[in-house]
């Protein structure tokens, strides 16, 4: 089936220091990819939207200097966590869908675990 | 207002009863998806099952089945014979034009199952 590779699994740095996560398709073509955080004991949370070749749509609440995603390939979508803070920990979990798909299970990545200190 | 709700937060049983996780959904859609998903302590998730609303037949995978009830907007889960490995917490989803096929989640129930 397919499979989406999402790396790093767990990261632990300093506050200030910038993050950057990966969200792959290993055997499909993505044309869209999401990006989700989830709090302890909370349902996931859409962060933002992102489609091959064109700037995400971010939630409301979520910004976008802060969360910087690209999508600059069909199978590799990135955030990037800048000037990360405590408040920023959390578990990060990507998700893909190939093109015409969009009623059929989105694929997700393991997750990212990150801890600011 | 698309929503799904489970009304269970967490529930605890001894291994081999069932259990039936409750999913309640909201949309004015007519032509929308449910799924469920499971989420082990590891935190990956893992997709269980998808339905469209003209579905209306039960399904059955195993030891689990799931119960799709258009006239109660109901779509509940229920695992048979409950083992320790059934532990995890399971996400309701839905997603429709509405929702701009985003999947919009339930808040998660979170299953205990005790040796």
């Amino acid at each position: 089936g397919a499979v989406v590779s999402q790396h790093p699994s767990w990261v632990i740095c300093k506050s200030g220091t910038s993050v950057k996560i990966e969200c792959r398709s290993l055997d499909f073509q993505a044309t869209t990819m999401f990006w989700y955080r989830q709090f302890p004991k909370q349902s996931l949370m859409l962060m933002a939207t992102s489609n091959e070749g064109s700037k995400a749509t971010y939630e409301q609440g979520v910004e976008k200097d802060k969360f910087l995603i690209n999508h600059a390939s069909l199978t590799l979508s990135t955030l990037t966590v800048t000037s990360a803070h405590p408040e920023d920990s959390s578990f990060y979990i990507c998700s893909a869908e190939g093109q015409g798909s969009s009623n059929q299970p989105q694929h997700f990545g393991d997750g990212t675990r990150l801890s600011i200190l | 207002a698309q929503k799904v709700t489970q009304a269970q937060t967490e529930i605890s049983v001894v291994e081999k009863e069932d259990v039936t996780l409750d999913c309640v959904y909201e949309t004015r859609d007519t032509t929308y998806y449910l799924f469920w998903y499971k989420q082990p302590p590891s935190g990956e998730l893992v997709f269980l099952i998808r339905r469209n609303s003209f579905d209306e037949q039960n399904e059955i995978s195993g030891r689990y089945s799931w119960n799709f009830q258009k006239s109660t907007s109901s779509f509940n889960f229920t695992i048979t014979a409950s083992q320790v490995v059934d532990s995890a917490v399971y996400f309701c989803a839905l997603t429709s034009l509405d929702s701009n096929y985003q999947l919009i989640w339930g808040a998660g129930t979170k299953l205990i199952i005790k040796p």
